[in-house]
């Protein structure tokens, strides 16, 4: 049974450009949460979402920054215009609907923005 | 505001040595906590939960206590092993929400 699954697993991109971060949840698991980890920090809850759903993206910053989990295929953290302050490890964490307490994290998309 | 935070940053052990890394929260409404492991380059795993009706709970070669008096919790391993050294998040969750707020984190290096 494969783990949550994140690409890439590292990023580089110009201020200016988008990023698009990838993450398929563990099978059976419809629940899909980001964080963002900036450097010896601990992580920062980002966007909740269920299938088709946005649940809570009150850690999200308004502008450029947006999420999905469509029907079919993985969740996607699209960043516009990125900026240096976006360099940052972005883990995406999936749970089964039952199962909320227990997220289990993928290995991450570490950003650098140049 | 509420908030969770970890006493020690870095924690130096010798291989074989029992390690306990403390966490301390504020939020008294707080009523689910999670231990974190974290490797370099990793996402984070988990180790172990508790709540707050429970003081103690015991996993393999870990145990998590927790002093509701004080709003602290730690993480205690047995015979700390080489493969033990990562970084160790605590995380609480409190009552009607279901989103974790991480602490700083505890850097454990067992020395062989």
């Amino acid at each position: 049974n494969a783990g949550v699954m994140q690409n890439p697993r590292h990023l580089v991109r110009r201020r200016g450009q988008e990023a698009r971060l990838r993450c398929s949840p563990m099978k059976g698991h419809s629940h899909v949460y980001w964080y963002r980890q900036l450097p010896e920090e601990g992580l920062k809850f980002m966007v909740y979402l269920q299938k088709e759903n946005i649940i809570d993206e009150s850690g999200m910053p308004k502008e450029r920054f947006s999420a999905e989990f469509p029907k079919e295929g993985p969740s996607i953290l699209r960043i516009q215009q990125v900026v240096r302050g976006d360099s940052a490890a972005y883990f995406c964490a999936s749970s089964p609907p039952a199962g909320w307490e227990t997220q289990y994290f993928g290995p991450g998309t570490r950003l650098l923005v140049l | 505001g509420e908030s969770v935070g970890l006493h020690l940053p870095t924690l130096s052990v010798q291989e074989g040595d029992n390690s306990i890394i403390n966490c301390a929260y504020s939020n008294s409404a707080s009523d689910y906590f999670i231990w974190y492991k974290q490797e370099s380059g990793k996402g984070p795993q988990f180790i172990i939960d508790i709540r707050s009706n429970m003081d103690k709970r015991q996993g393999q070669r870990v145990t998590v206590l927790l002093n509701k008096t004080v709003k602290h919790l730690s993480l205690q391993i047995a015979a700390t092993q080489p493969g033990d050294s990562a970084v160790y998040f605590c995380a609480e969750i409190s009552g009607g929400s279901y989103i974790p707020t991480f602490g700083r984190g505890t850097s454990l290096i067992v020395h062989p």
